[in-house]
């Protein structure tokens, strides 16, 4: 199994759209989770930290299910500057390091 | 905003020679990260350095690298003899100490592509 799992996308859709993307992990003590952005041959960008109880930062929200070791990241309203690819990370247990997924491109179109 | 600069943006060396990629990490930040990205592939985890030391490194960071931090502000990373797998985007991270309260959020520099030829 994979350490951080996402679907590759591309996941194309309209302005204006609401769009989900989810990810596992499989290292049950993973402590830190995040949700970063990465545009065409820039660095990740951290768009957001991702807390158990959830958490919400104007259009995005992350959700952790720490039992299913799974994560999500909703974007209501998507704008044309949302187009990127979006990478799950997640620390490895109890160390600094993190584990990035392959991302998840996200293409809005007008 | 502070931010983590990276010098320079772009590197192209033969195979065998040696390439010194620098980083000034964000200023109140006391871990210091390497990271690459080979083109179409995940960002994978190289070493990270705190307290003046090596406190992880990956199987990728062989012999042939080292980190170092010269002074109270660059932070290196150093490939003896390059070869062509090497060739890669390199990004430098940094982060606050957990002690402080710091959730390990790290931020990335704008990254050195290297090139070996």
């Amino acid at each position: 199994r994979k350490e951080v799992e996402q679907d590759p996308g591309p996941f194309n859709v309209p302005e204006g759209a609401t769009v989900a993307f989810n990810c596992t992990y499989s290292n049950s003590a993973s402590q830190s989770f995040f949700w970063y952005r990465q545009d065409c041959r820039k660095e990740p960008k951290l768009l957001m930290s991702v807390y158990s109880s959830g958490n919400e930062d104007g259009r995005f929200t992350a959700q952790l299910n720490r039992a299913s070791q799974y994560i999500s990241l909703l974007i209501r309203d998507s704008k044309l500057s949302d187009s990127a690819t979006y990478l799950c990370v997640v620390n490895a247990g109890g160390y600094n390091k993190l584990i990035f997924g392959a991302g998840t491109r996200l293409a809005v179109h007008p | 905003e502070p931010e983590v600069t990276q010098t320079p943006s772009h590197q192209v060396t033969q195979m065998g020679q040696e390439v010194i990629l620098r980083c000034v990490p964000i200023s109140n930040h006391l871990y210091f990260y390497w990271y690459r990205q080979i083109l179409g592939q995940k960002v994978e985890f190289l070493v990270s350095f705190y307290n003046n030391e090596i406190s992880e490194k990956s199987e990728i960071f062989d012999d042939q690298f080292s980190v170092e931090r010269p002074d109270g502000s660059n932070f290196t990373l150093k490939i003896r003899s390059t070869k062509l797998e090497d060739s890669a985007m390199y990004f430098c991270a940094s982060s606050e100490p957990r002690q402080s309260g710091g959730r390990n959020e790290q931020f990335f520099g704008p990254g050195t592509r290297l090139t070996v030829l």
